[in-house]
């Protein structure tokens, strides 16, 4: 596996559900984020970690728990969920190059019944 | 609060056209980033720009940044069809891991 990969692609949940998104990144970076996109929405930065420390919570709701075991894998856990949850779910990690450039996963496709 | 926009949102052109999306933000920052985003993808980076006066261009598209003027533009040349797409930039805040996007300019190239 190369750059960033998420797990699963495509999930449909309903609103009592427990799930979690995955996404670890190979790249040997230091910083992970989950961004939120909604249809005719711009991109939202939901949390951001460095060096698994929690950076920046962008008053995400509680329903949306971020979990950062190391560098390189970040989680989302998702419970109680509301239908206008229902969005594409990006992970990104970016490193101490100059540039500081992000690289995206391919996201998670969530629907909240 | 840093805050992005890009103009237009909307883009609809014919094949062999030239265009420029524009991006404004509205504190200084000292990175600037235009993506590319295909419908039910991700996002595909395109330039980082990194210095007032930078200028990158790959293929039909050029993107330039003016720190002073707190704008970068995305220039397309002689469009077609595979540009169309929906084109994001970004701002990354000093001295942070942040970044904010702007809303995205949605272009359609047309035959």
């Amino acid at each position: 596996e190369t750059g960033v990969t998420q797990t699963p692609r495509h999930l449909v949940m309903g609103m009592t559900n427990k799930k979690s998104l995955k996404c670890e990144q190979h790249l040997g970076h230091n910083a992970m984020y989950w961004y939120k996109q909604s249809a005719k929405k711009p991109l939202e930065l939901m949390f951001v970690y460095n060096f698994k420390e929690q950076t920046e919570n962008n008053s995400v709701p509680s329903r949306f728990s971020p979990e950062c075991p190391n560098s390189s894998h970040l989680f989302l856990h998702l419970h109680t969920l509301q239908p206008e949850d229902s969005a594409l779910y990006l992970c990104a990690s970016t490193g101490q190059a100059e540039n500081n450039e992000q690289f995206f996963g391919p996201g998670t496709r969530l629907t909240v019944l | 609060e840093l805050k992005v926009e890009q103009n237009p949102l909307f883009l609809s052109m014919q094949e062999g056209k030239n265009y420029t999306i524009y991006c404004n933000y509205s504190t200084t920052s000292d990175r600037l980033y235009w993506y590319r985003q295909d419908p039910g993808k991700s996002l595909e980076s395109l330039f980082v720009l990194l210095s007032n006066g930078a200028v990158k261009q790959e293929g039909r598209l050029m993107a330039s940044l003016d720190t002073k003027a707190r704008l970068s533009t995305l220039h397309i040349t002689a469009a077609v069809h595979d540009l169309s797409a929906t084109y994001f930039c970004a701002v990354g805040t000093s001295g942070t891991y942040k970044y904010i996007f702007g809303t995205g300019t949605r272009l359609k190239v047309l035959a």
